[in-house]
């Protein structure tokens, strides 16, 4: 079937610009997660929504960064006054209930800000 | 989120087996196993996870210390397409679900 896809696969952006990643979750997984990854770490987590409300968002780090799941399926990863330390591979992942201990995770979105 | 070390790097051929290490000394009662590996240029998979007794799956094996304060993921005979970054993480079991806490992970380098 289907998995988490991610929209759009790269994004170029200029320093202090608004950017949009889109994750489309597999069907029906409840819960979903953002991680962004710098070259050469390990992913970072950022987010976590069960259904539509976010229930952890300790890994935000500053109020820039904004997240939503309006329907409890697709989930968009808001970026407002883009820095250039923004830059980052940003991940998705899905799982279908809140404790399965597999996640499933996206292709990510390349952000590049210049 | 208890921390996991991992040596940075590893190397190992086609058809034999990799013995993946990771110490966990601060492993608490609650706390399972989870290996994840990454591709280049894809997103982390999900390989296996273990609590106390050893586990096997069609991708891997995962050997856990009897104080469970390390444990070993075994690839029975990798193959190319294993050439991967390899994480081990400690996921708190009694606190549903939780974020991944990801580390460096072990590069893993498989030769021809």
């Amino acid at each position: 079937g289907a998995g988490v896809s991610q929209t759009p696969s790269n994004k170029v952006t200029e320093k202090g610009k608004y950017v949009e990643l889109r994750c489309d979750p597999i069907s029906g997984h409840t819960a979903l997660y953002w991680y962004r990854q710098s070259l050469g770490q390990g992913p970072e987590f950022l987010i976590y929504f069960q259904g539509t409300g976010a229930a952890d968002d300790s890994g935000l780090p500053n109020d820039r960064f904004f997240a939503v799941r309006p329907e409890g399926s697709v989930s968009t990863l808001k970026i407002q006054r883009t820095e250039r330390g923004d830059s980052a591979v940003y991940l998705c992942a899905s799982s279908s209930n809140p404790g399965q201990y597999e996640q499933y995770f996206g292709p990510g979105t390349r952000l590049t800000v210049t | 989120d208890a921390k996991t070390t991992q040596p940075n790097s590893m190397e190992s051929n086609e058809e034999e087996p990799v013995h993946l290490p990771c110490n966990h000394s601060t492993i608490s009662g609650t706390d399972y196993i989870h290996w994840y590996r990454q591709l280049p240029s894809q997103g982390p998979e999900y390989v296996i996870h273990g609590l106390t007794s050893n586990v096997n799956n069609r991708m891997a094996s995962l050997a856990i210390a009897e104080d469970r304060k390390s444990s070993t993921l075994i690839l029975h005979r990798a193959t190319l397409r294993d050439a991967a970054v390899y994480y081990c993480i400690l996921r708190d079991g009694a606190q549903g679900a939780q974020k991944l806490v990801f580390g460096q992970g072990t590069r893993l380098t498989i030769n021809p």
